[in-house]
C-alpha cells in the first residue's frame, strides 16, 4: 500500500542555517506531495505542494521538488528563523497518508 | 471567514463515558476526515467521508463512531471501547478524496483526556 517516510527528529539548528527534512514515499500512480506545517497546539496547516514529476512547491523560502526517480519529497530552506520552529509532516494526501513529522527547533 | 471549527479545545472525561467532538466547516468541502495524534507521533486516520451519509473507516477505527448528516458537519464519538482515548483529536475537510491536488485543511484540534 501507500506509505510515507520522513526524517526522524527532532532537528535543532541555529538561526540562519540550512534545513534539510526527507521524506521519502511508496505509491501507485501518481500522488500528489504535500507538506504541512503545525506550529504548537495547533492543527496543520498547507505549507507547500507539488502535483506531478519534476513540480518544484514553494511557500515562505522552503522549497520542495517532486522526484519520481527517487521517490523523494525533501523539504528544504536556505536560511532558517526561530519562527519556523514548529513539526514538519509530509504527506501522500490522496490516500490520507501522513509522515511521522519531524520536529524542527531553530536558536536564536 | 471561511475554515474549520472545532469544539471543544480541552475536554476532560471519566472513564467509560461516550464523549462526542464536534467539527464543523463552512467551505463547502464534500469530505472531512478525522486524525488522531499522541505525543510525539504522527497522524492516524480514523474516519473519513467522502459526502453525505456516507463514511468509511480509516486505520483505527475502533472504538469511534461517526456521522455525516450535513456536509457542513462531522461529529466523532469516541466510545467506552476505545482502550486509549486521551489524545489529540484533528478534523480536516478536502473538496474531495483520491484526486491529486486536494489539500486538506484543518481545524484546530481538541486535546481529550480520560481518566
Amino acid at each position: 500500500g501507500n506509505s510515507v517516510t520522513q526524517m526522524e527528529g527532532p532537528v535543532t539548528l541555529s538561526e540562519e542555517a540550512f534545513l534539510t527534512i526527507n521524506c521519502t514515499y511508496t505509491a501507485t500512480g501518481y500522488p500528489s506531495l504535500f507538506w504541512y506545517v503545525q506550529y504548537p497546539g495547533e492543527g496543520l496547516q498547507l505549507l507547500l505542494k507539488a502535483t506531478k514529476a519534476d513540480d518544484k512547491g514553494s511557500n515562505k523560502g522552503f522549497e520542495a521538488t517532486y522526484r519520481k526517480e527517487t521517490t523523494s519529497f525533501h523539504l528544504e530552506k536556505g536560511s532558517v528563523q526561530v519562527s519556523d520552529s514548529a513539526v514538519y509532516f509530509c504527506a501522500l494526501t490522496n490516500d490520507m497518508r501522513f509522515g511521522a513529522g519531524t520536529r524542527l527547533t531553530v536558536k536564536p | 471567514d471561511g475554515g474549520i471549527t472545532q469544539s471543544p479545545k480541552y475536554l476532560f472525561r471519566k472513564e467509560g463515558q461516550n464523549v462526542t467532538l464536534s467539527c464543523e466547516q463552512n467551505l463547502n468541502h464534500d469530505a472531512m476526515y478525522w486524525y488522531r495524534q499522541d505525543p510525539g507521533q504522527g497522524l492516524r486516520l480514523i474516519y473519513y467521508s467522502q459526502i453525505v451519509n456516507d463514511f468509511q473507516k480509516g486505520d483505527i477505527a475502533e472504538g469511534y463512531s461517526v456521522s455525516r448528516e450535513k456536509k457542513e458537519s462531522f461529529p466523532l464519538t469516541v466510545t467506552s471501547a476505545q482502550k486509549n482515548p486521551t489524545a489529540f483529536y484533528l478534523c480536516a475537510s478536502s473538496r474531495g478524496t483520491g484526486a491529486n491536488s486536494y489539500e486538506q485543511y484543518f481545524g484546530p484540534g481538541t486535546r481529550l483526556t480520560v481518566t
